[in-house]
């Protein structure tokens, strides 16, 4: 089942501008990771951040993490139209040997050129 | 090599048909996943197999088998599907230990039409 709510459900921004996208979650996670996928492909892991981590940066990517409120944003600086893409969050448990993936609803992020 | 290779990549099958979708990854991950994800919506985990076991079945219908004949493949065999079935699928793998663990590498996807 879903594990999590993403807002905005869509996100239309210039070139230049930055984008928030923020990933809301219900139960006990060890980690959050957020990834991309551009239309119809598979996903692309960009940044994994650990419950005990409150910030994270990779380039112009920037994520935090709040356990308390079990909510997390992803931040991407100076877009680019090539960042155009949907986004989700997923919060990773473990199940025995297996590692589980529940992931949200996703933003639809379009970076007008 | 870091890549997830699918195959086919577009598949169109009557609802009588048998069919099989393939992943293949040799980054020596030993944990192998299938995902079926519906148009703006996000992937949905159907099984996970860890060290070529069968680990997690999320309640997926018996017209889906999935089959790990070594740790570089996985298969899904598809018998009398149904409409609804019609959906990407997506395969993923991942190391088996750790917490690079949750990173999961996917591949491009089957793209699956059930007429």
């Amino acid at each position: 089942s879903q594990q999590g709510e993403e807002d905005p459900q869509a996100l239309s921004i210039q070139e230049g501008e930055n984008a928030t996208m923020n990933c809301s979650y219900k139960t006990s996670i060890n980690n959050l990771q957020w990834y991309r996928q551009n239309s119809g492909r598979g996903l692309v892991h960009l940044i994994l951040i650990r419950s005990n981590e409150r910030e994270k940066h990779s380039g112009r990517l920037r994520v935090t993490l709040d356990t308390s409120k079990k909510s997390s944003s992803l931040l991407i600086t100076a877009s680019r139209a090539a960042d155009t893409a949907s986004y989700f969050c997923a919060t990773g448990i473990s199940s025995g040997s297996a590692r589980q993936l529940t992931f949200g609803s996703g933003t639809q992020l379009t970076v007008l050129p | 090599d870091t890549e997830v290779t699918q195959t086919p990549k577009h598949l169109v099958m009557g609802m009588t048909n048998k069919k099989s979708l393939k992943c293949e990854q040799h980054m020596g991950h030993r944990a192998m996943y299938w995902y079926k994800q519906k148009a703006k919506k996000p992937p949905e985990l159907m099984f996970v197999y860890s060290y070529e076991k069968l680990s997690i079945n999320e309640s997926v219908p018996s017209r889906f088998s999935p089959e790990c004949p070594n740790s570089s493949l996985l298969n899904l065999h598809l018998h009398a599907l149904q409409p609804e079935d019609s959906a990407l699928y997506l395969c993923a793998s991942s190391h088996p230990r750790g917490l690079a663990s949750y990173e999961q590498y996917f591949g491009p996807g089957t793209r699956l039409t059930v007429t």
